[in-house]
């Protein structure tokens, strides 16, 4: 069965430092990898959307990265600010009609 | 506005009360689904719709029931409800099939359940 872990559970860093968050998924065989923003008492916003045959997507500041051989990908997000403050989680599809397995999220603080 | 609705937003029911929350988008999403988000645990899949008439199991459908009888509604029934289906749940709709395309997923707002 797909496993999503995501660490670390939570990270604090001062504003102006790039964020790197972690992903990790046990079976290669996926469709695509969502990265997702949640603020609190909200629901989730998607941020990024890579493909299974793509290693890379790009908006704004955001970055994520795919490596299915390893069962990997990291969202890296530039020059945080403390608007990026949140959740964040990774889900992948796990079949062509949309099963989605997702990790429990990295908690983020921006610090001024 | 291109949004996903859910009702209600919090309830408060006892155990064995019949209830249903219904989901409703307008943006003509053929995809549609339900979560439920459990501290430490993070979103489980309970139900997806393909389209209309069209649905399947996600990891964690026990005691949750789902229709798909017109293209923007998808409610979530829980027939018998227990003490452990306290949890946040969330309905999503994306245009075409998640696995299939580069189709992303508008979430709903959330609906904390809490069951006595």
């Amino acid at each position: 069965k797909q496993e999503v872990t995501q660490i670390p559970a939570a990270l604090s860093v001062p504003e102006g430092e790039n964020l790197v968050l972690n992903c990790s998924f046990t079976d290669s065989a996926i469709y695509n990898l969502q990265w997702f923003r949640q603020d609190p008492g909200k629901g989730l916003t998607s941020l990024l959307l890579i493909q299974s045959s793509q290693r890379e997507q790009t908006s704004g500041r955001l970055n994520a990265s795919l490596d299915k051989s390893s069962g990997r990908s990291t969202l890296y997000i530039a020059a945080s600010q403390p608007g990026d403050s949140a959740t964040y989680l990774c889900a992948v599809t796990t079949d062509s009609w949309g099963k989605f397995q997702f990790g429990a999220g990295t908690q983020v603080v921006v610090t001024p | 506005e291109a949004q996903v609705t859910q009702n209600p937003r919090y309830l408060i029911t006892v155990t064995g009360k019949k209830l249903t929350v219904t989901c409703s988008q307008n943006m003509n999403h053929e995809y549609m689904s339900w979560y439920r988000q459990d501290p430490g645990l993070g979103l489980r899949q309970i139900y997806y719709s393909m389209n209309v008439e069209v649905t399947d199991k996600g990891d964690v459908p026990e005691g949750y029931k789902v229709s798909r009888k017109e293209k923007r509604n998808f409610p979530l029934i829980l027939e018998s409800p227990s003490p452990n289906q306290t949890s946040l749940y969330f309905c999503a709709s994306s245009l075409g099939l998640a696995g299939a395309g580069q189709e992303t997923q508008y979430f709903g707002p959330g609906t904390r359940l809490l069951v006595l």
